[in-house]
């Protein structure tokens, strides 16, 4: 089967364009995860889906991050008015998880889409 | 404050030595869960595996190896006669219960593995 994809895996943006970001997570996955990566760092949690809804969003930067799974599969990231600090590799990771599983079931991640705001 | 720790920024070792990835974490959790994630230079981050807090079992598959230790709260992941697929960068993870399951990654260790 397939695993997590994300589109594009790179992205060149010019400060202050809109960017986004899709993710298509493993069939049947009911959690979805976005993760930043900034270089030489460890990921770190933006946001949190289970099927359509968001249940947190606590890691998103700023009110120009926002996004979206709005039929409980397919997400999009997008960044408004992109800023040169949010050059970052962006992950998506899904996991099965579900009332019954919880959220803490194993996180499959995608390639990641590497963003470059010049 | 920083739940997962890698202390060891770097290791470079030479093929067929043996090698430990230390990590630590912190956790006011009572059920918790821990993973080891490889990103190799392609950039995907490659599942290890899981664990959680009420299973101190260490746990082998094939050359890996991981040792977990409630009562220092470390999580050490051990290669046995490394090889150079193994040079990557790995993370060490932790997932509270409470909080819904995103993972706090340490800061990750390189590992260098030259023949």
């Amino acid at each position: 089967g397939a695993g997590v994809s994300q589109s594009p895996r790179y992205k060149v943006a010019k400060r202050g364009q809109d960017v986004a970001l899709r993710c298509d997570p493993i069939s049947g996955h009911v959690s979805l995860f976005w993760y930043q990566q900034a270089l030489g760092q460890g990921p770190e949690f933006l946001t949190y889906f289970q099927n359509e809804a968001q249940l947190d969003k606590s890691g998103l930067p700023s009110d120009r991050f926002f996004a979206e799974r709005p039929e409980g599969s397919v997400s999009t990231l997008k960044i408004q008015r992109t800023q040169q600090e949010d050059s970052a590799v962006y992950l998506c990771a899904s996991s099965l998880g579900g009332l019954a599983g919880g959220s803490t079931d194993t996180q499959y991640f995608g390639p990641g889409t590497r963003l470059t705001v010049l | 404050a920083q739940k997962v720790t890698q202390a060891q920024t770097e290791i470079s070792v030479v093929e067929k030595e043996d090698v430990t990835l230390d990590c630590v974490y912190e956790t006011r959790d009572t059920t918790y869960y821990l993973f080891w994630y490889k990103q190799p230079p392609s950039g995907e981050l490659v599942f290890l595996i899981r664990r959680n807090s009420f299973d101190e079992q260490n746990e082998i598959s094939g050359r890996y190896s991981w040792n977990f230790q409630k009562s220092t709260s470390s999580f050490n992941f051990t290669i046995t006669a490394s090889q150079v697929v193994d040079s990557a960068v790995y993370f060490c993870a932790l997932s509270e219960r409470r909080s819904q399951g995103n993972l706090i990654f340490g800061k990750g260790t390189k590992l260098s593995v030259k023949p």
